[in-house]
């Protein structure tokens, strides 16, 4: 069974602080995909990465592969109230299409 | 997630009765994957579908549940007899391709037992 371990669950910081969030597992992945999910709603798709030792930049936001293919973090720099959200990584083996294994979440809270 | 439309938003159903949750994928994808959110958990992958074919049913429970995708018409998933711990909030994704192509949700629904 493949298993997403996503770290820390909770984390609060002030406006403007950074962070990231950390998501590892000790299998392979073909791809990995970052989500935001708000209360009540689906997951938002943010970014893809494919490539092992990948970084990709959405405005604020960082996502890196790790080499390996097994571990991906998210950082966000300069935290804005509105990035406050629960965000997903989500592994994708390949071999079953695009059957997905979730981590638990990380609970982002950024306060004014 | 836009495009992903999955009905209805919210279903309440007593204990023993029937629930169908409904999914159309967005236009031109024929991959339709559905997983379940329970309270305070991550999302956990039931079943994968492409037209009219079951692909992948893993985490579908043995009993009481069943998903169809047919050639015409959304994915149904089918929740017979309910019982209470199927409370949860139920995700459909849909995808161009299977391998490779990223998936893109819906905004689930959320089934109450009551």
């Amino acid at each position: 069974t493949q298993l997403l371990e996503q770290s820390p669950q909770f984390l609060s910081i002030q406006e403007g602080e950074n962070l990231t969030v950390y998501c590892n597992s000790s299998s392979v992945f073909s791809s990995l995909q970052w989500y935001r999910q708000e209360p009540g709603e689906g997951p938002v798709l943010l970014v893809t990465v494919v490539t092992g030792g990948e970084v990709k930049k959405l405005k604020r936001l960082t996502f890196q592969f790790g080499d390996a293919r097994k571990d991906s973090s998210l950082h966000i720099t300069a935290a804005q109230t509105g990035d406050t959200g629960l965000y997903l990584c989500a592994g994708a083996t390949g071999a079953a299409g695009n059957k997905l294994t979730f981590g638990g979440g990380t609970r982002v809270l950024v306060k004014p | 997630n836009a495009g992903v439309m999955q009905n209805p938003r919210h279903l309440v159903r007593r204990r023993g009765q029937e629930a169908r949750l409904r999914c159309s994928p967005m236009k031109g994808h024929s991959h339709v994957y559905w997983y379940r959110q329970l309270p305070e958990e991550g999302l956990k992958f039931m079943v994968y579908l492409q037209k009219e074919n079951i692909i992948d049913e893993s985490g579908m429970p043995k009993e009481r549940f069943s998903a169809e995708f047919p050639k015409e018409g959304p994915s149904i998933l089918r929740i017979q007899q309910v019982v209470r711990g199927d409370s949860a909030a139920y995700f459909c994704a849909s995808s161009l391709n299977g391998e490779g192509t990223e998936a893109f949700f819906g905004q689930g629904t959320r089934l109450t037992v009551v």
